[in-house]
Order: structure tokens, then C-alpha cells, then sequence
């Protein structure tokens, strides 16, 4: 299996820019986990789907930033407009029996 | 809310040298504690989950313990190779499958 996908591995925008990060997840997981982290606050979840269906949104941090999972296979994070502030790792993370495998993570700076 | 606080911050053993790194929590209804190796530029790794107080779990050199209030990741003679940030997580009652990470130790083994 090839673990969790991420795609882009690194982005660097500019402030005002929209933004779209993918994530495919190990077949046959459940769950899928979004989260953001940094070095101020580490590892925090934005939000996560079961079946496709988003349960908890609660850490997504305003408007600006949205997720959708279509099918079981897809998933994106857009953040439109960006800003500075937004720059971070994002990673993708799947769940199987309660473990979660996390993807390579995505680098996001935003000028 | 749920919380997880880790110490310390940064250790630096020498090779052979064991230790121990310690996350206190405060969760309503502990479901269960994660364990997660990070290596730089990856994501987390998946180690251990424990479930209650007294509860045990080795890998190679690592073994984890939980208290009631608190976890321990004991390192017995550390290699270079575990150099890493380890990160703590907790599962609460009523998070459903959310995780709170804590911000991590981050581990140096000099030879």
C-alpha cells in the first residue's frame, strides 16, 4: 500500500491567493483527518470525515478555509483567500481500528 | 476541553543513556492515549495506544505507561537512531475519533 497521498508536497503563494491541497487515503480507512501544524501551536485538527461526511469542523480556524471528501478516494483543504498567517505544515491522516497513518504533509507559505 | 501537556521540551541523551519523557493530560473520559514518532520533514508515526491506568506497551526500546493523570515513554539505552519528536495524543469520551496532540519532546542521541 502506498500509504497516505499528499499532494502538493510544497506551495508557496502569495497573500490573496487561492489555495487547494489533496490528500487520497489508504483504501478501506474510514476515517480521514485534516490537520495544521506549526511551531507555536504543533499539531492541531481542522476537521475530519467519516464515510465522506464531515463530523467535526470545530478547528477550522474562519470562512476562508474549507474541505471536501467527494468520494472515498479524495479529499481537498482550500484556504481562499490566503494569508500570511496560514503558512504551515498540513498534513492528511487516516484511520484504521482507531490508528491514524499520517501522509507526507504539505508545505504551505504564503507571502 | 481536552489537554495535553509534555515534558520536556528538548532532551539530549548520550548513547546508552536511558530516560524517561512525560505527557500529562486532562480529558473527560479517557478513551485513549497515542504515542507518535516524528521524523523531520514527515508525518507522525504511530507507536502505542493505551486505554487504562496501569496499563503497559513495548517496542524495541520504547515502553509506554499511564497513570490516571499521566503518561511516561521510557527510552533504555537510546540509539542515534531515535532521535525524533515524539508526540503525545488523547482521545476523550466526547470527541468522537478527534485526537488533541500535545506539542512534543523533541529527542537528540548523540553517540
Amino acid at each position: 500500500d502506498a500509504g497516505v497521498i499528499q499532494s502538493p508536497r510544497h506551495e508557496v503563494t502569495e497573500m490573496g491567493q487561492e489555495v487547494t491541497l489533496r490528500c487520497k487515503p489508504i483504501s478501506g480507512h474510514d476515517y480521514l483527518f485534516w490537520y495544521r501544524q506549526t511551531m507555536m501551536r504543533g499539531l492541531e485538527l481542522l476537521i475530519y470525515f467519516n464515510n465522506n461526511v464531515p463530523i467535526d469542523d470545530s478547528g477550522m480556524p474562519e470562512d476562508r478555509f474549507s474541505a471536501k471528501m467527494p468520494n472515498a478516494s479524495f479529499s481537498t483543504l482550500k484556504i481562499q483567500p490566503s494569508e500570511p498567517r496560514d503558512s504551515a505544515v498540513y498534513f492528511c491522516a487516516t484511520d484504521r481500528d482507531n490508528e491514524q497513518f499520517f501522509g507526507p504533509g504539505t508545505r504551505l507559505t504564503v507571502l | 476541553e481536552d489537554q495535553v501537556t509534555q515534558s520536556p521540551e528538548a532532551l539530549r541523551l548520550q548513547e546508552g543513556e536511558s530516560s524517561s519523557l512525560n505527557c500529562s493530560y486532562t480529558v473527560s473520559g479517557l478513551r485513549g492515549l497515542f504515542w507518535y514518532r516524528q521524523d523531520p520533514g514527515k508525518g507522525p508515526e504511530f507507536l502505542f495506544t493505551l486505554y487504562s491506568a496501569g496499563e503497559e506497551k513495548e517496542k524495541e526500546r520504547l515502553k509506554a505507561t499511564l497513570t490516571k493523570k499521566e503518561s511516561f515513554l521510557h527510552i533504555t539505552a537510546p540509539k542515534p537512531e531515535d532521535s525524533a519528536t515524539y508526540l503525545c495524543a488523547v482521545q476523550g469520551a466526547g470527541g468522537g475519533n478527534k485526537l488533541t496532540f500535545g506539542t512534543g519532546t523533541q529527542l537528540k542521541v548523540e553517540l
